[in-house]
């Protein structure tokens, strides 16, 4: 079975523009959720989708927004890019929703924002 | 709101023998569930264990065992037989009931030859 795939896996940006990553979570899989891992504030949640709907958000502004497809696929979007919006942003896929579901993790995609 | 703390930034073991990785929490649920996530360097982050906070019974996974103590919300990671390919940064995860996982800072593990 493959994994689960991000891409692009690197993207530069400049400040002010937007963003968008995807997710492709392993067949079968519906649940994806968003981490963003920084050196400074480490791995924190962003949000996680469940059949087209977003079940849980993190504590992140408004600018970050996500939605899922009817397959499952998973995209982000960060609107009006800071500089300290600079991470590597992590997609999990699982089974279903639930902490009993294990969290498969993707590559990521490591975002600079210059 | 729940935090996770892992007071040791870096941590080093010999190979073939035993490391233990610390790990606390702060929570006021009485229902969760503790993870240990490896991210080698360049790639993707993986489960090792996992440990449901209703379970007395300290989960094992071969050489990776933990040792939970509610009481003092303290979830530790014990690996044995060390082997290279444990070289990591080992993080210790928190899922409350609104299933958002919190992660704590890392801990990075070399393994010396």
């Amino acid at each position: 079975k493959a994994g689960v795939t991000q891409t692009p896996r690197y993207l530069i940006k400049t400040r002010g523009q937007q963003v968008t990553l995807s997710c492709s979570p392993i067949s079968g899989h519906r649940s994806v959720s968003w981490y963003q891992q920084t050196p400074g504030q480490g791995l924190q949640f962003l949000f996680e989708y469940f059949s087209e709907t977003q079940r849980n958000k993190g504590n992140f502004p408004g600018r970050f927004s996500g939605r899922q497809f009817s397959n499952s696929r998973s995209e982000m979007n960060v609107s009006t890019l800071e500089l300290g919006d600079s991470a590597l942003y992590l997609c999990a896929s699982s089974f279903t929703t639930g902490r009993h579901n294990e969290q498969f993790f993707g590559p990521g995609t490591r975002l600079t924002v210059l | 709101a729940q935090t996770v703390t892992q007071s040791q930034p870096e941590m080093s073991v010999q190979e073939a023998e035993t490391v233990t990785l610390s790990c606390t929490y702060d929570t006021s649920e009485s229902d969760y569930y503790l993870f240990w996530y490896k991210q080698p360097p360049s790639r993707q982050m993986i489960l090792v264990i996992r440990q449901e906070a209703y379970k007395q019974q300290n989960a094992t996974e071969n050489r990776f065992s933990v040792n939970f103590q509610k009481a003092a919300k303290s979830f530790s990671l014990k690996i044995s037989d060390s082997q290279l390919g444990d070289a990591a940064m080992y993080f210790c995860a928190y899922e409350g009931r609104n299933n958002d996982m919190r992660f704590g800072a890392g801990t990075r593990l070399t393994v010396k030859p």
